[in-house]
């Protein structure tokens, strides 16, 4: 069964820090990973989308790694605002033909000032 | 600008009622989605549409049902509510190919009582 699963379930840090997300699958054949981020009361944003190809791709302050050997993801956030605080939510596609989504259950983070 | 709405926000019902949620999309996207959000849980799909008059089950479809008589609209109906369809219900719509984003609406809150 595709699975993902995120760590840790919930992170709380000073504002201006630095944080990292993990995110782990079982998905196959594997397609894509998305990470999203959802502020509470509203539908999840797409960060970032990586490919098989890809090691690591950034957007602003997030980075993401991925690596399709171990199955491994992770989100880097730097120099944490206080808007960042929101559950960020690691996606990932299958490659066979449904094309289905998994979801992770997502990694709470709170940045405090 | 375009946009995904998703009405009502909130709703309380009665167990047995009959339910519509509605999703409206202005981006003229052939694909739409409905998931529910639920704690311990990552968002799980219900049903989804590729295009007009195609609707497909997903992968916790039972009591629910939707239909597709637009490229704008994909309403939701719980035939019959259930306590245990309490939950928060995002609308999501994509342009085409597996690789293109998501776009998610803000969610509905429904407590069935």
């Amino acid at each position: 069964k595709n699975q993902v699963e995120q760590s840790p379930q919930s992170l709380i840090i000073l504002e201006g820090k630095n944080c990292t997300l993990q995110c782990n699958y079982t998905v196959s054949p594997f397609s894509n990973l998305r990470w999203y981020k959802q502020d509470t009361g509203r539908g999840p944003v797409s960060l970032t989308i990586m490919t098989f190809s890809e090691n690591t791709k950034s957007n602003g302050r997030y980075t993401a790694t991925l690596d399709a050997d171990t199955k491994q993801s992770s989100l880097h956030i730097t120099a944490s605002q206080l808007s960042d605080s929101a559950s960020y939510i690691c996606v990932v596609r299958s490659g066979n033909a449904g094309n289905m989504l998994t979801f992770g259950g997502g990694t709470r983070l709170m940045v405090k000032p | 600008d375009a946009e995904i709405t998703q009405s009502p926000r909130h709703k309380i019902t009665e167990t047995g009622r009959q339910v519509t949620l509605a999703c409206h999309q202005t981006w003229n996207h052939n694909n739409m989605f409905w998931y529910r959000q639920d704690l311990g849980h990552g968002l799980r799909l219900i049903h989804y549409s590729y295009g007009v008059h195609d609707t497909n089950k997903g992968e916790v479809s039972d009591g629910y049902s939707v239909s597709r008589s637009n490229t704008e609209d994909l309403p939701l109906t719980l035939e019959s509510a259930a306590s245990s369809q309490t939950s928060v219900y995002f609308c999501a719509s994509r342009k085409g190919p597996q690789g293109d984003t998501q776009y998610f609406g803000p969610g509905t809150r429904l407590t069935v009582l």
